[in-house]
């Protein structure tokens, strides 16, 4: 089955301890991106790759690394976590050229205290 | 600066009814416009759009472009219970970027 794989779907976390969550798809899509979902926000996006050993800023990278070493995943690493980056995080593939469409994982819960 | 305003920010209407969601956009090297349903997880695709006026069409739901006014509305006809859920629009410029608006949320009540 097709699909984008996040781990985990849930993390309560302190502040200050190093988390990564991870992103893996099984379609070979070259672009894979990050976003986080707040009340009221929407959906804004962190970083995306375009390829292996590509990747780049979007609206809201602040606090947030993220590495493409192989095509297939897409980890998010948050260094020193804090309580402003309690939210909802969702990867997304896409084959390129984009704009048919995002394949999204089922999103991470991210508790920060 | 970038932008996609959706409108309105939620709406509650009964099983049956007929509404429109709106998508208003400022998105320089404009490539294309996504619509998205997003219930209690991860959303899930229903239309692309390029080309202005051009209708898509999925069982009761339907959308439109227009590119010169820029905006986009998504019909659903006939609304069920089903449909309860918040509906994204998002779009694409060249550069491989993505812009979502902030969703509108529908209720449908029995």
């Amino acid at each position: 089955e097709a699909q984008v794989t996040q781990n985990p779907r849930y993390l309560i976390t302190v502040t200050g301890k190093k988390l990564t969550v991870t992103c893996s798809q099984n379609m070979n899509h070259e672009y894979m991106s990050w976003y986080r979902q707040d009340p009221g926000l929407g959906l804004r996006q962190i970083y995306y790759s375009m390829n292996v050993e590509v990747t780049d800023k979007g609206d809201v990278p602040e606090g947030y690394k993220v590495s493409r070493k192989e095509k297939r995943n897409f980890p998010l690493i948050l260094e020193s976590p804090s309580p402003n980056q309690t939210s909802l995080y969702f990867c997304a593939s896409s084959i390129i050229p984009l704009g048919y469409g995002y394949t999204f994982g089922s999103g991470t819960r991210l508790t920060v205290v | 600066e970038d932008k996609v305003v959706q409108s309105p920010l939620s709406l509650v209407v009964h099983e049956g009814d007929t509404v429109t969601l709106n998508c208003s956009y400022e998105v320089t090297n404009f490539r294309s416009l996504l619509w998205y349903k997003q219930e209690k997880k991860a959303p899930t695709f229903l239309f692309m759009l390029t080309s202005s006026g051009i209708e898509k069409k999925s069982g009761r739901l339907s959308s439109i472009l227009d590119k010169k006014e820029l905006f986009s509305i998504l019909n659903i006809t006939a609304t069920q219970t089903g449909d309860s859920a918040i509906y994204l629009c998002a779009v694409v410029r060249s550069g491989n970027q993505f812009y979502f608006g902030t969703g509108t949320s529908l209720t449908v009540i029995p």
